[in-house]
């Protein structure tokens, strides 16, 4: 399968622990999204990349929260200190990166803070 | 500032019947609109975009959506209903910006009855 693909699938911690999630995008993909998706809501926009380059944060995203893509493939998203509130859908979604381009969605990782 | 409204979060329809799912956007440009459908335990799938050619867009699945400007509308159809379009639907509109993020709607979910 050539999809986005995302690790782990579902991740339940301990209030006040970090948590780290890993995105693949489909290969030759520049641009690179994270999307959170609260129970009963559409997802929500925290973040993208352009290669390996972070170029826009959503408000959503608290000094809590760290993305990176080092050499412009994988991506990471890290959550320090977890709250209640982080539990939610992490969404990953990649694009060619023209502005025309489709964003293709990977099946997310499911975090429960308990 | 763009956003879209859909008007219906649940939706009934018997199994052969008519699909409608009402959408309503608010832009200060010409959107691009789109419908992605995210079954349980699978990623958001792309139906269909509409990108300011053909008023009328026809999708995968046998599902279309007409834009209507004067209305402010773009609203999802589909002639007749099969059990495996049971699922929740987005209608979604991209930002004009940089980061060509998507806002999402609150989703419908559809009910297909036998």
């Amino acid at each position: 399968d050539t999809g986005v693909s995302q690790n782990p699938r579902h991740k339940i911690t301990k209030r006040g622990q970090n948590v780290t999630f890993r995105c693949d995008p489909i290969s030759e993909h520049n641009r690179l999204y994270w999307y959170r998706q609260t129970l009963g809501q559409g997802p929500e926009f925290l973040t993208y990349f352009q290669n390996e380059a972070q170029l826009e944060k959503s408000r959503l995203l608290s000094d809590r929260f760290s993305a990176e893509r080092p050499k412009g493939s994988f991506s990471t998203l890290e959550i320090q200190r977890t709250e209640q509130g982080d539990s939610a859908m992490y969404l990953c979604a990649s694009s060619l990166g023209e502005y025309t381009d489709t964003q293709y969605f990977g099946p997310g990782t499911r975090l429960t803070v308990l | 500032a763009q956003s879209v409204t859909q008007l219906d979060s649940h939706v009934s329809v018997s199994e052969g019947t008519p699909v409608l799912l009402r959408c309503n956007y608010s832009s200060s440009y010409s959107p691009s609109l789109f419908w992605y459908v995210q079954h349980p335990n699978k990623g958001l799938q792309l139906l269909l975009k509409y990108t300011s050619a053909a008023t009328l867009v026809k999708g995968i699945n046998g599902f279309e959506a007409e834009f209507k400007k004067s209305e402010t509308s773009f609203h999802l159809t589909k002639p007749s209903a099969h059990m495996s379009d049971a699922a929740e639907y987005f209608c979604v509109v991209r930002s004009p910006s940089g980061a060509n993020n998507l806002f999402f709607g609150t989703g419908t979910r559809l009910t297909v009855i036998p």
